[in-house]
């Protein structure tokens, strides 16, 4: 199972601020996802983010808001752009290993914009 | 993506089996059923995955209608520590392993 560690795990932001998300994970990964989850809410995706490629965003998500990075297959980064009280939530990587498709996820990082 | 329908919440007591539902009346041909739970300040773990076929593992079993379009997630044993948020998700391989998340079934268990 691949173990994946986020940095920070939890920070407050000013906003119009931007702060960027770290996600290490110990072995290589194809395929990466980062999610968000609003306080109380289920997990939204943001995007795809697969090494090799520009990171697929999914419809509400924009690469200026949230730009992505995956330079090599055991780490990606997402930053969060200018950031509003509304951006306040948990953004968790994830990653796809393994036959079974399963997914692992990190323990998030718990963002606060005041 | 095919949509789950699940309750809100279920209530369960410790040691006793649990069987949370998920109904899934659109699922198409290629779409697994994959069951993912989270625990309270943690991140969503992998519980179980189907086909057609029912599955078992250490953690639970899944049973799959034989039409698919409903299952069923078994506990066998509820514990305290099974009290999280429990997903039904359906995913289709194909379509770049991308996972929705639904609003999920809530359990509490009672000692």
């Amino acid at each position: 199972s691949a173990v994946i560690s986020q940095k920070p795990s939890r920070d407050i932001c000013q906003r119009g601020t931007s702060l960027t998300i770290q996600c290490q994970v110990d072995s290589q990964v194809t395929m990466m996802f980062w999610y968000r989850q609003q306080p109380g809410q289920s997990l939204t995706l943001i995007a795809t983010a697969n090494q090799g490629s520009e990171a697929t965003y999914e419809s509400g998500f924009v690469i200026d808001k949230f730009p992505i990075s995956r330079p090599n297959l055991t780490f990606s980064t997402l930053t969060v752009s200018n950031m509003s009280p509304e951006d306040s939530s948990i953004y968790l990587c994830s990653v796809l290993q393994g036959n079974t498709g399963e997914l692992f996820f990190g323990e998030g990082s718990r963002l606060t914009v005041l | 993506d095919a949509k789950t329908t699940q309750p809100n919440s279920m209530e369960s007591n410790e040691e006793e089996p649990v069987h949370l539902p998920c109904n899934h009346s659109t699922i198409s041909g290629t779409d697994y059923i994959h069951w993912y739970r989270q625990l309270p300040s943690q991140g969503p773990e992998y519980v179980i995955h189907g086909l057609t076929s029912n599955v078992n593992n250490r953690m639970a079993s899944l049973a799959i209608a034989e039409d698919r379009k409903s299952s069923t997630l078994i506990l066998h044993r509820a514990t305290l520590r099974d009290a999280a948020v429990y997903y039904c998700i359906l995913r289709d391989n194909t379509g770049g392993f991308k996972t929705i998340f639904g609003a999920g079934t809530r359990l509490f268990v009672k000692a």
